[in-house]
């Protein structure tokens, strides 16, 4: 079984583009989250989504991201205008359900110019 | 935030056995105890988790405390592999519906010396 696939694994943007993060969850898990880790940091939850729901988007900031999961497809973190404190790991996990252990992905780097 | 304590970092001895501590004095009666690992450059890996009895898996066993209020991750026999940041995490059982994501604290920095 292929495990939680990200893409790119590395991502360069300068100030005020848009970057793009995609996630395909392990087969058959429908439930999705998104951490971001700073450097030297632990991982903390941006968002939660369940297919075409959010269920939790209480770690994610107001302005500027936007996270997508659906029916088609794998999961996006949508980040615009960014900004040199964007520049992180970012992770994705998926679940069968939300008692079940989440599985990681390798992240996508984030490197703001 | 992370309700567990964990120390900031431990060494170990290849092939000899580490003890994980997590002190967790303020769980609750419905909180899973689960354990997450973080090798370098890579994304967190389950390892294992508990409610009341002691577990064992493939990868190492977790002793939970009669009260609760603390547990153990075992490795049997550390690798080079097993160096990384353990992170132990509680878990709700009644998550009430939007509840599903993890709080991740600082870990323990695993450091495993041929």
């Amino acid at each position: 079984n292929a495990g939680v696939m990200q893409n790119p694994r590395h991502l360069v943007r300068r100030r005020g583009q848009e970057a793009r993060l995609r996630c395909s969850p392990m087969k058959g898990h429908s439930h999705v989250y998104w951490y971001r880790q700073l450097p030297e940091e632990g991982l903390k939850f941006m968002v939660y989504l369940q297919k075409e729901n959010i269920i939790d988007e209480s770690g994610m900031p107001k302005e500027r991201f936007s996270a997508e999961f659906p029916k088609e497809g794998p999961s996006i973190l949508r980040i615009q205008q960014v900004v040199r404190g964007d520049s992180a790991a970012y992770f994705c996990a998926s679940s069968k359900d939300q008692l079940q252990p989440q599985h990681f992905g390798d992240g996508t780097r984030l490197s703001i110019l | 935030d992370a309700k567990t304590t964990q120390p900031n970092s431990m060494e170990s001895n290849e092939e000899e056995p580490v003890h994980l501590p997590c002190n967790h004095s303020t769980i609750s009666g419905t909180d899973y105890i689960h354990w997450y690992r973080q090798l370098p450059s890579q994304g967190p890996e389950y390892v294992i988790h508990g409610l009341t009895s002691n577990v064992n898996n493939r990868m190492a066993s977790l002793a939970i405390a009669e009260d609760r209020k603390s547990s153990t991750l075992i490795l049997h026999r550390a690798t080079l592999r097993d160096a990384a940041v353990y992170y132990c995490i509680l878990r709700d059982l009644n998550y009430g519906g939007s509840q599903g994501n993890l709080i991740f604290g600082k870990g323990t920095k695993l450091s495993v010396k041929p």
